[in-house]
């Protein structure tokens, strides 16, 4: 079975160092890998995906996430942390083949502080 | 283009009351999922529907069950609620032919409330 952990529930940064929140996952096979961010009292927003290719992946607000095959992990990072990225963030994995639904860790909350 | 719209956003029931939430997708979004996010269990998956039929469903009583309409909106039924099923639950729609590794657009989300 598919299943991802964020191992951290709570990442505190000073704004302008560098941010990572971390993924890993547990899947038998090849997998599709996101990240989302949600702001208080709002729907989840699509930050980017691993679908196969460059384990560096690029994606909004100046966040990128490295694919690592041999950890199994697909940590998220940003080099300046801005206040305004404080949010919680999840990271989700899915079955490359098959009929699997996206599976989500239980989110990580990142505070930014000015 | 409009976004994933869910209606309502607040809901009040009581338990042994039913409840049904209604998604519309993206347009042209034929994929619609449903999840329920708690505090202490994040996001956990609920249903999948592509083109009308159930592609998946997640890990929860026979109390929840959900379905696709031919233009792609979506319901979900709670019957019999009880109080862990105050929750936000939240819809999510996918471009293209349903393929696994498109994201998913969410709405904003409908807030149960049991009491």
């Amino acid at each position: 079975a598919q299943s991802v952990a964020q191992p951290e529930d709570q990442v505190n940064v000073a704004e302008g160092n560098p941010l990572t929140v971390k993924c890993t996952y547990s899947v038998s096979g090849n997998p599709y890998l996101f990240w989302y961010v949600q702001y208080p009292n709002r729907g989840l927003q699509f930050l980017l995906k691993y679908i196969t290719g460059d384990n560096l992946v690029k994606g909004s607000y100046g966040f990128e996430a490295e694919f690592n095959k041999s950890q199994t992990s697909f940590h998220l990072k940003k080099p300046s942390a801005l206040v305004s990225d404080s949010a919680l963030y999840f990271c989700a994995v899915r079955f490359q083949s098959g009929n699997t639904p996206l599976v989500f860790g239980k989110g990580t909350r990142l505070s930014v502080i000015a | 283009k409009a976004g994933v719209t869910q209606t309502p956003r607040y809901l009040i029931k009581t338990r042994g009351q039913q409840v049904t939430l209604s998604c519309s997708p993206i347009s042209g979004h034929r994929s619609v999922s449903w999840y329920q996010q708690t505090p202490g269990q994040g996001l956990q998956f609920l249903f999948e529907y592509f083109s009308e039929t159930q592609r998946n469903k997640g890990n929860f009583p026979g109390r929840f069950s959900g379905r696709q309409f031919s233009n792609s909106r979506s319901e979900m039924n709670v019957s019999t609620l009880e109080l862990g099923d105050s929750a936000l639950y939240l819809c999510a729609s996918s471009p293209g032919q349903g393929s696994l590794y498109n994201e998913q657009f969410f709405g904003p989300g409908t807030r149960l409330t049991v009491l």
